[in-house]
Order: C-alpha cells, then sequence, then structure tokens
C-alpha cells in the first residue's frame, strides 16, 4: 500500500527561527514529489520535485529530494508568523491517473 | 493563472437532502479533476478521479451512488452528496490538472464545508 508520511505533525517554533519538515514516502512507480501549503482554506502549490540532489528555491523556502532514501525535506528560514499553515506533502505516481498521495501534514505554528 | 473555484464555500444541509458543488477551473482546461475530502486536522482524503467526458473513477470505500460525480465539460466538474447525513459533514476540495501543461501539478479549489444537520 502507498504511503506518505510527514514529520513531526506539530511544530511550534519563535519568529526567526529555521525549520525543516520531513516526508518520507513508500510509494510504487514513483513519478514526483510535492509539497503544498495549507491555511484556512484550499492547498496553495509550492514546489515540484522529481529529481534527486537539486534543490528547489523560492525566497526563503527550499526543497531537496533524495530517491535513494525515498524522503524529502521542506527548509523555512527566518519564519515569520504569516508562515503558519499545515504543510502537505503528496506523491505522485506514473501510472494511473496521476493521483496524488498525501502524507498526513505537518501544522507549523510561528509565535512572534 | 491556474484558478479554480469552487460553489458553494459553504453549504448547510437536512439530513436526507442532497446537495451539489460545483468545480470549474477559470482560466485553463482540465481533462481530470480530483475530489477530496478533508475532516478536521486529517489530510485530503482522495475520494474520486473524474475525466471529462467519461465515468469517475472512485477510491476504494467511497460509494459511487452517495457521491455522484459529472465532468461533462473540460472547465466543470459536480460532486453531488445524495441523501446527505451527518456524517457526510466534511469539508470537500477539488483539483485540476491543467491539460496543456502535461504535469503532477494540481490546482486547489478553495473548498467546500458542508455541515449536515
Amino acid at each position: 500500500e502507498d504511503k506518505v508520511v510527514q514529520s513531526p505533525l506539530s511544530l511550534v517554533v519563535h519568529e526567526g527561527d529555521t525549520v525543516t519538515l520531513n516526508c518520507s514516502y513508500e510509494v510504487t512507480n514513483f513519478r514526483s514529489l510535492l509539497w503544498y501549503k495549507q491555511e484556512k482554506k484550499a492547498p496553495t502549490f509550492l514546489f515540484m520535485l522529481t529529481s534527486s540532489g537539486i534543490e528547489k528555491k523560492s525566497g526563503r523556502l527550499s526543497s531537496i529530494l533524495d530517491k535513494k532514501e525515498l524522503f524529502s525535506i521542506l527548509n523555512i528560514t527566518a519564519t515569520q508568523t504569516g508562515d503558519s499553515a499545515i504543510y502537505l506533502c503528496a506523491v505522485g505516481r506514473i501510472q494511473g491517473a496521476q493521483k496524488l498521495v498525501f502524507g498526513q501534514g505537518t501544522r507549523l505554528t510561528i509565535n512572534p | 493563472g491556474a484558478v479554480v473555484s469552487q460553489h458553494p464555500s459553504r453549504v448547510i444541509c437536512k439530513s436526507g437532502t442532497s446537495v451539489k458543488i460545483e468545480c470549474r477551473s477559470l482560466d485553463f482546461q482540465a481533462t481530470t479533476m480530483f475530489w477530496y475530502r478533508q475532516f478536521p486536522k486529517q489530510s485530503l482524503m482522495l475520494m474520486a478521479t473524474s475525466n471529462e467526458g467519461s465515468k469517475a473513477t472512485y477510491e476504494q470505500g467511497v460509494e459511487k451512488d452517495k457521491f455522484l460525480i459529472n465532468h461533462a465539460s473540460l472547465t466543470l466538474s459536480t460532486l453531488t452528496v445524495t441523501s446527505a447525513h451527518p456524517e457526510d459533514s466534511s469539508f470537500y476540495i477539488c483539483s485540476a490538472r491543467d491539460r496543456d501543461r502535461g504535469t503532477y501539478e494540481q490546482y486547489f479549489g478553495p473548498g467546500t464545508r458542508l455541515t449536515v444537520t
């Protein structure tokens, strides 16, 4: 059975701290790994990773994929209160209808 | 670009009635749309995959006669919750793949919060 596991499930830090969120997966026919940020409503897309070892960066956020060890990390530096959200990791497979398998999410809270 | 809308954003209905939720891709064509539900403090659970012009594919454990999906055009999919019960109360989110991008990137709608009383 395909599985995506995120850790930690919950994280509380102070503004300015750096955080690392983890996502490990066991998925047949892996195609890509995606990170989403979910605030009050629907998830918004952050990154899509398909190749190992290539860091993707957007402002204070960055992410990298390790296809040998089957995990990805999402880093957020100099955190701000607006980074408080649930961060979702999802994996897409080559076969089928390109469905995404989601992890449970990490609830990140940034305190001022 | 890549905007997905859902309507309504919030609905309260009585037990036994049916509710229709619309999902539209506003600025792109979506051959495939996905319907998810999310319970409080839980992740997204895929309910079904909706393909334009064909029958939806339902995930294991999802009743197709209860959750009717219609994908009549490249920009619209609808989910109808029939004979709703309080346990159907949840946050329903749709997503769509851009036909012309050909990637796994899915764009999510803002969600519909359904409360069945």
